[in-house]
């Protein structure tokens, strides 16, 4: 079965710290994996996109990893910000055949960064 | 780039009324666009693929009587919610897979959101 899991379901940290959330998949076959941002009430923005020869790419205080033999991916962010507060979402792109395109979403790591 | 907007962005609506979302893709051409609900603290869950000049597919579970999408130009679909009811109240997304985009990525740009409270 399709899934994608992301631990911790929320987290709590001091503005300025950095943290890492995790995401675990089985989606097969693979086409890459994407991290999003979304705010409470608005639609996710993505912050990166990964296929399968990626192991790493930033945008700007947000770099993400993935292993894709583990089937892992983290999102490492650094020197957090309030507006950093919000659900960080792991989604991953089947790779072909009858699920080609289609989007498996985790349920995602609240983040609250506090002053 | 890829901008994807939504109107409205709040409704609040009689319990056994109809119910019309947009989905406008900006600044690019769409050949196919997804509607999304999301529950509290739950993940996004695909409810329809709609392409362009063509019937939605729905997923497994979805009313497509009660949730009717039209997808009529290449940066427009619409969702209309019909004999809206109380558990229709949700947040729904849509996204827009880019026209002509070759790669890897196959990516699909959201949209901000439409909340729907039924009373």
């Amino acid at each position: 079965k399709n899934q994608v899991e992301q631990s911790p379901q929320s987290l709590i940290i001091l503005e300025g710290k950095n943290c890492t959330l995790q995401c675990n998949y089985t989606v097969s076959p693979f086409s890459n994996l994407r991290w999003y941002k979304q705010d409470t009430g608005r639609g996710p923005v993505s912050l990166t996109i990964m296929t399968f020869s990626e192991n790493t790419k930033s945008n700007g205080r947000y770099t993400a990893t993935l292993d894709a033999d583990t089937k892992q991916s983290s999102l490492h962010i650094t020197a957090s910000q309030l507006s950093d507060s919000a659900s960080y979402i792991c989604v991953v792109s089947a790779g072909r055949g009858s699920t080609l395109g289609r989007l498996y979403f985790g349920r995602g790591t609240q983040l609250t960064v506090w002053p | 780039g890829a901008v994807v907007s939504q109107h409205p962005s709040w409704v609040i609506c009689k319990s056994g009324t109809s119910v019309k979302i947009e989905c406008r893709s900006l600044d690019f051409q769409a050949t196919t666009m997804f509607w999304y609900r999301q529950f509290p603290k739950q993940s996004l869950m695909l409810m329809a693929t709609s392409n362009e000049g063509s019937k939605a597919t729905y997923e497994q579970g979805v009313e497509k009587d009660k949730f009717l999408i039209n997808h009529a130009s290449l940066t427009l679909s619409t969702l209309t919610v019909t004999s809206a009811h109380p558990e229709d109240s949700s947040f729904y997304i849509c996204s827009a897979r880019k026209l002509g985009l070759a790669g890897a990525y196959n990516e699909q740009f959201f949209g901000p959101g439409t909340r729907l409270t039924v009373l």
